[in-house]
């Protein structure tokens, strides 16, 4: 069974500073995606970023970016030039046919 | 394109009682995912249906049924409600293995209280 481990209950940085989260998983697949999402106050949870397995190259998308090491099953996290509205709990995902979470990160953001 | 919708927002239920949540799937998306979010937790998979067939579960006992509908909405059901069903119970949407990479849209919840 696919599980998904985040090791970072809460964390804590500084406006304009970087933070990254952790999370490692366990799969016997070779083929799948990991997700990294985002969970306001409001409660929807909204998409942060995305992975293929296969694809050695690390995703971004402006201040997101993420350190895939596969062999490691490491999926880490980055926030670059941290916002207030970054605040939020941030939750790792793997996907291969349903999607499985991890137990999440609470993001406090210091003006 | 609309998101996804669920309701109601907010339930309370008595213990033993039975309740029914619905969901209505994002425009296109085929597959609809149930998930169970307790206090501080995250969401855990409670199961997935496609083509009105559940095609996965999670570790939830069958007091925790549902239904998908040809026009993709969706239902969860519980029975026997127990005070530990408390939670915000969350659908989603998706695209079938195909569409797997794009991940799930989810709507905002309901949430359940049981007392």
């Amino acid at each position: 069974a696919q599980t998904v481990t985040q090791s970072q209950p809460e964390m804590s940085v500084q406006e304009a500073e970087t933070v990254t989260l952790s999370c490692t998983y366990d799969t016997s697949e070779s083929d799948y995606y990991l997700f990294w999402y985002k969970q306001p106050p409001s409660r929807q949870m909204i998409l942060v970023i995305r992975q293929e397995a296969y694809k050695q190259q690390n995703a971004t998308e402006n201040r997101f970016s993420v350190n895939f090491q596969k062999a490691a099953k490491s999926f880490s996290l980055k926030i670059s030039d941290s916002q207030l509205g970054d605040a939020a709990m941030y939750f790792c995902a793997y996907r291969r046919n349903d999607m499985r979470f991890g137990a999440g990160t609470r993001l406090t953001v210091k003006p | 394109e609309t998101g996804v919708t669920q309701s109601p927002t907010h339930l309370i239920k008595t213990r033993g009682q039975q309740v029914t949540l619905r969901c209505s799937s994002q425009s296109g998306h085929n597959t609809v995912s149930w998930y169970q979010q307790a206090l501080g937790q995250g969401p855990q998979f409670i199961f997935q249906y496609y083509r009105e067939e559940e095609n996965g579960r999670g570790n939830f006992p069958p007091r925790f049924s549902g239904l998908q509908f040809p026009n993709y909405s969706s239902e969860l059901n519980v029975n026997a409600l127990e005070l530990d069903d408390s939670a915000l119970y969350l659908c989603a949407s998706s695209l079938a293995w195909q569409g797997v990479g794009y991940g799930y849209t989810f709507g905002s919840g309901t949430r359940l209280t049981v007392v």
